[in-house]
């Protein structure tokens, strides 16, 4: 069966203090794999888009990285500003390939 | 321009009344997507529409009824719904709705049902 596990489930850093975000996956043929930030109330901010193993990407204190079991966003002395979910998501070749399978999400907490 | 855009931002209604929800996208986006998230759970897809056409409904009860005007709008007709259906709604858009696309979300409605 398709699956997304996330971890940690919580992260709480201090400002400045570098850390790693976990996407782990299990999927019959990834088409792609998706990070996603959400503030309380808000929807989704696309992030990044990784499509094969070894494939990274970069945006500001955050870079994405993927390999055929997992993918880590990797973020850079953090600040309060980059306190949000964290979402992971996958499509996977067989069956309804428009239907990302998601992750629970790491709440990350970045005190000043 | 990476925009999608929801109207109303909150609506409160009773288990009689009839609302809409709408969304629209210009980016050109030929794919258009209402998604249903309860609090700390990820979102939930409930209609998928590919030029116009619904082509995927996730066994969605009657009570939610989509429609897409054209390939910019969609809209999201809710009657007779129960406490339960209150959730923040997202509407997404992306390119045609093939495997490994990035789907674009708006920032969503958040529906309470009294």
């Amino acid at each position: 069966e398709d699956q997304v596990t996330q971890s940690p489930e919580a992260l709480r850093l201090q400002e400045g203090e570098s850390s790693s975000l976990n996407c782990s996956y299990t999927v019959s043929g990834l088409r792609g794999l998706f990070w996603y930030r959400q503030d309380p109330g808000k929807g989704p901010e696309f992030l990044f888009t990784l499509y094969s193993a070894g494939e990274e990407k970069e945006k500001e204190r955050l870079k994405a990285t993927l390999t055929k079991k997992e993918s880590f966003l990797h973020i850079t002395a953090p600040k309060p500003e980059d306190s949000a979910t964290y979402l992971c998501a996958v499509q996977a070749r067989a069956g309804n390939n428009r239907k990302l399978i998601w992750g629970l999400g790491t709440s990350l907490a970045v005190n000043p | 321009d990476t925009e999608v855009t929801q109207t109303p931002k909150h609506l409160v209604m009773g288990m009689t009344n009839k609302k809409s929800l709408k969304c629209e996208q210009h980016m050109g986006h030929r794919a258009m997507y209402w998604y249903k998230q309860k609090a700390k759970k990820p979102p939930e897809l409930m209609f998928v529409y590919s030029y116009e056409k619904l082509s995927i409904n996730e066994s969605v009860p009657s009570r939610f009824s989509p429609e897409c005007p054209n390939s910019s709008l969609l809209n999201l007709h809710l009657h007779a719904l129960q406490p339960e259906d209150s959730a923040l709604y997202l509407c997404a858009s992306s390119q045609s709705g093939g495997a490994g696309e990035t789907q674009y979300f708006g920032p969503g409605t958040r529906l309470l049902v009294l």
